[in-house]
């Protein structure tokens, strides 16, 4: 079945280090891929997207790559920053569908 | 980009009860969705809210527990029926202006029964 794995947190940074979550997917035919995040006390917010092998998708420092061959997309960051700390989904959504299959969310906590 | 309002955002409710959830949206989007975040869990989609019709229900979800009503363009309401400890969820409504756009959610319903 189609389904998203993420790394379990939560993930616990100093600002400015670099960051990492992992995403790999299984899904049937070519999914869109998207990583969400939810900071505390809000709704959850579209952070990025990637609908096509190769596609970088980026926003606020943050990228992820969509890797067909390794089926994943993995969410990256250069330098976080305290502002950062929330959890992020990842998800994918079918070819022709706008449902959203979501990982289990990583919370992310940075400490200045 | 479009604004959620769900209502209300939290409640505890007796088992054996039903709840009602309310979804408004500031302007018409052609696709609603309600999605169902159990704790320690990802979200979960519930249903499609279609107008007019009735829902499209995932695996695993009825309408006798959940029936979903979507009278217009801009709000829909989704009701827990007979509600369980287990239902005991985080329950987010999410719509799409057309087909392909971005996805805006609700800041959620935390349910608790006991």
């Amino acid at each position: 079945g189609n389904s998203v794995t993420q790394m379990e947190g939560p993930v616990t940074l100093s600002e400015e280090a670099f960051l990492t979550i992992n995403c790999t997917y299984t899904a049937t035919g070519y999914p869109s891929l998207f990583w969400y995040v939810q900071y505390p006390g809000e709704g959850l917010q579209l952070l990025l997207k990637a609908t096509k092998a190769d596609d970088k998708g980026s926003n606020k420092g943050f990228e992820a790559t969509y890797r067909k061959e390794t089926t994943s997309f993995h969410l990256e960051k250069g330098s976080v920053q305290v502002s950062d700390s929330a959890v992020y989904f990842c998800a994918l959504s079918l070819y022709n569908t706008d449902k959203l299959i979501f990982g289990t969310g990583t919370r992310l906590q940075v400490f200045p | 980009s479009a604004v959620i309002s769900q209502k209300p955002s939290r409640d505890i409710c007796q088992r054996g009860t039903s709840l009602t959830i309310q979804c408004q949206v500031d302007s018409q989007v052609t696709m609603m969705f309600w999605y169902r975040q159990q704790p320690g869990q990802s979200l979960t989609l519930i249903a499609t809210a279609n107008q007019g019709s009735e829902a499209t229900y995932e695996s695993g979800f009825v309408i006798d527990k959940f029936p979903i009503s979507r009278p217009n363009l801009t709000f829909s309401t989704l009701t827990v029926s007979n509600m369980s400890p287990e239902d005991s969820s985080i329950y987010l409504c999410s719509v799409l202006s057309a087909p392909g756009t971005e996805a805006f959610f609700g800041q959620g319903t935390r349910l608790t029964v006991v």
